[in-house]
């Protein structure tokens, strides 16, 4: 089956600092990677999602890049806010499959 | 995005009680609806998956007459746990997807944290 794995496990940035987390999956007929942040004490929130026939989504400051030949895809934020502090799950699903988490990013942005 | 509403946010039952956690979605039609157990510090467990009129599908290890999900509308699901223990103690998230669970994405539910005493 799939197996997703994320990194790193936690990470802390100055406020105003980018942020960068990175997910590899296994299985190539994978296609669509959402990201998630989860608050604490709350159910996730999808943030930004890509599917496999693009190879970069831009949100205002957070975007997602994929690529599909070394089956890794990241989420960068940039500018980061304090209010950026989360755990952040990145998740891959292949088409008729149920999604399959990553172990969660912690993210510390400091003041 | 898509709102899942789940209820109640908190509760405490007894133990050997049964409680029961409801999971709507408000502005679509979820045809299906996942369950996810999360302990503290770790990722999304799935328990079961539901759609709309069927049975669940549950997970290996997870035990359906412990945890009885129903999918009676297109808009709501709700997950029971039976005869709580201790143990079960733990977050509840649900999430729902419209067109037909894995053509689309998934919205997640605000969580429910359950403490049986």
């Amino acid at each position: 089956g799939e197996n997703v794995e994320q990194h790193p496990s936690t990470l802390s940035v100055q406020e105003g600092d980018s942020a960068v987390i990175k997910c590899t999956y296994s299985d190539s007929a994978s296609n669509y990677f959402p990201w998630y942040k989860q608050e604490l004490g709350k159910g996730p929130q999808l943030i930004i999602d890509i599917r496999s026939n693009v190879g970069e989504k831009k949100d205002q400051r957070i975007a997602v890049t994929l690529n599909k030949t070394a089956k890794h895809f990241s989420l960068h934020i940039t500018e980061t806010q304090p209010e950026d502090s989360a755990v952040y799950f990145c998740a891959v699903r292949n088409y008729g499959q149920n999604f399959v988490f990553g172990p969660g990013t912690r993210l510390s942005v400091l003041p | 995005g898509a709102v899942v509403s789940q209820h109640p946010s908190r509760v405490i039952c007894k133990s050997g009680t049964s409680v029961k956690i409801e999971c709507r979605s408000l502005d679509f039609q979820a045809t299906t609806m996942f369950w996810y157990r999360q302990f503290p510090k770790q990722s999304l467990m799935l328990m079961a998956t539901s759609n709309e009129g069927s049975k669940a599908t549950y997970e290996q290890g997870v035990e359906k007459d412990k945890f009885l999900i129903n999918h009676a509308s297109l808009t709501l699901s709700t997950l029971t746990v039976t005869s709580a223990h201790p143990e079960d103690s733990s977050f509840y998230i649900c999430s729902a997807s419209d067109a037909g669970g894995y053509g689309n994405t998934i919205y997640f539910g605000e969580g429910s944290w359950l403490t049986v005493v």
